[in-house]
């Protein structure tokens, strides 16, 4: 199986202050047959499912806010919160679907 | 705007087995992939599984082969996950989701379904 980590695992920002978190695959994600990256990103409040946040490494789910991008091919993605806001507070999962799902460890996004 | 809908919670005795309903609505339930995920208290997510209903063949994650039974009835739009031999490391949150494989993500999740193993 393909392993997630993601780093750092636990973060305190200012409100509008820029929120960034780092996701590695162990090997690369990008698909020959299509060009894309089978990397997701999903946001997880206290006591609800996971939402989905981003797809194809970059691309925005609808109905997400534009302060929030993800980037990154083959084996290194970043998801970025441009301007913290008090609703962001969460833990974020970075997922792949390049092969047998797995997710990352999650990273905790707090207000400092 | 599809929506899944879990059964409750439910609490039960090591070395017996559970069953956790997901109700699909909304969408078109034969097309999409639902996918099982669970979430151990205060730890990460990890996939149980899938299956399509259109075809009918699940695909099991190597930890819970042969301990895991996924369905779906098309009639219903209900997809079920059956786990065996429960343990109490079994205790989790247990969610049903939708792959969407053009996203290649799980753009739908039901609300969840706590199952607690406990003697």
């Amino acid at each position: 199986d393909i392993v997630m980590t993601q780093s750092p695992d636990s973060l305190a920002v200012s409100l509008g202050e820029r929120a960034t978190i780092n996701c590695k695959s162990s090997q690369s994600v990008l698909s020959s047959s299509d060009n894309k990256n089978y990397l997701a990103w999903y946001q997880q409040k206290p006591g609800q499912p996971p939402k989905l946040l981003i797809y194809w490494s970059s691309t925005r789910e609808s109905g997400v806010p534009d302060r929030f991008s993800g980037s990154g091919s083959g084996t290194d993605f970043t998801l970025t919160i441009s301007s913290l806001q008090a609703e962001d507070v969460a833990v974020y999962f970075c997922q792949q679907y390049y092969s047998t799902p797995t997710f990352g460890p999650g990273a905790r996004v707090h207000i400092k | 705007q599809a929506q899944l809908v879990q059964s409750g919670a439910e609490v039960k005795k090591p070395g017996s087995s559970v069953k956790v309903s997901c109700k699909a609505s909304g969408g078109t339930f034969t097309s999409y992939t639902v996918s099982w995920v669970r979430q151990a208290p205060g730890r990460g997510l990890e996939w149980m599984g899938g299956i399509t209903p259109f075809f009918g063949t699940p695909d099991y994650s190597q930890k819970f082969q042969g301990r895991v039974t996924m369905t779906a009835d098309r009639s219903t739009s209900t997809a079920y996950m059956e786990l065996s031999s429960l343990r109490s490391d079994d205790t989790a949150v247990y969610y049903c989701a939708r792959y969407d494989s053009i996203l290649g993500a799980f753009d739908y999740w039901g609300q969840g379904t706590l199952v607690t193993v406990s003697s």
